[in-house]
């Protein structure tokens, strides 16, 4: 069965510490990796997907394929920062699963 | 472009009462879903249509309804609300390309029901 777990519900940094949210899957064929972020008051949106290799707003994602991981990592977190985070694979022509999320709370 | 549209944002019913929650998008994506998201839980699957005249039931269908008459619209209906059914609700869009759904999912501002 297809999982995706994000072993931590909430995640407490201070600003300007580094800052990793972990996702681990378990899925058939090769899935792309996608995170999105909900800001508070704002809508779900796509923070980045590990196709493009690209940093967003600092974040970066690597995909393991031999762990199974797609953690995100920013090396100095800051206040803005702060939101729900969640890990999605995706298989096309299927739907997403998306992890149960983690909030990151940014200290300042 | 408004992108993802929903309504009502919140919404209060009693058990055995009956609604429609409201999605359009502007984007002319093909893909659209319905989404459930209950605390600690993640975004759960209600359904999902890949076009107008096409539905199909995702994860957690039971107790609920859609239709897709038209590429815009992909309402989704509650019959006999239950306490079960309080959620936050999301509907998104996606477009597609060459291999289908190109994964990047748009959403809207979710609609928060409860169930009393």
């Amino acid at each position: 069965a297809q999982r995706v777990t994000q072993p931590e519900k909430l995640l407490s940094v201070f600003k300007g510490a580094p800052v990793e949210l972990k996702c681990n899957y378990s899925y058939s064929g090769s899935p792309e990796l996608f995170w999105y972020v909900q800001y508070s008051r704002q809508r779900l949106q796509l923070l980045l997907r590990h196709i493009s290799r690209e940093s967003i707003k600092g974040f970066t994602a690597d995909l393991n394929k031999g762990e199974t991981s797609f953690h995100l990592k920013k090396p100095f977190a800051q206040e803005e920062d702060s939101a729900m985070y969640y890990c999605a694979p995706f298989n096309y022509g299927q739907n997403f699963v998306f992890g149960p999320g983690t909030r990151l709370s940014v200290l300042p | 472009n408004a992108g993802v549209t929903q309504t009502p944002k919140f919404r209060i019913l009693k058990i055995g009462q009956s609604m429609t929650l409201q999605c359009t998008q502007d984007m002319n994506h093909n893909y659209m879903y319905w989404y459930r998201q209950d605390p600690g839980m993640g975004l759960k699957l209600i359904y999902y249509s890949v076009g107008a005249g096409i539905t199909d039931k995702g994860e957690v269908p039971n107790g609920y309804n859609v239709s897709r008459s038209t590429t815009e619209d992909f309402p989704l209906r509650l019959e006999l609300a239950a306490p079960s059914q309080t959620s936050v609700y999301f509907c998104a869009s996606s477009r597609t390309s060459g291999r289908g759904n190109t994964g990047e999912l748009f959403f809207g501002e979710g609609s928060r029901l409860t169930v009393l």
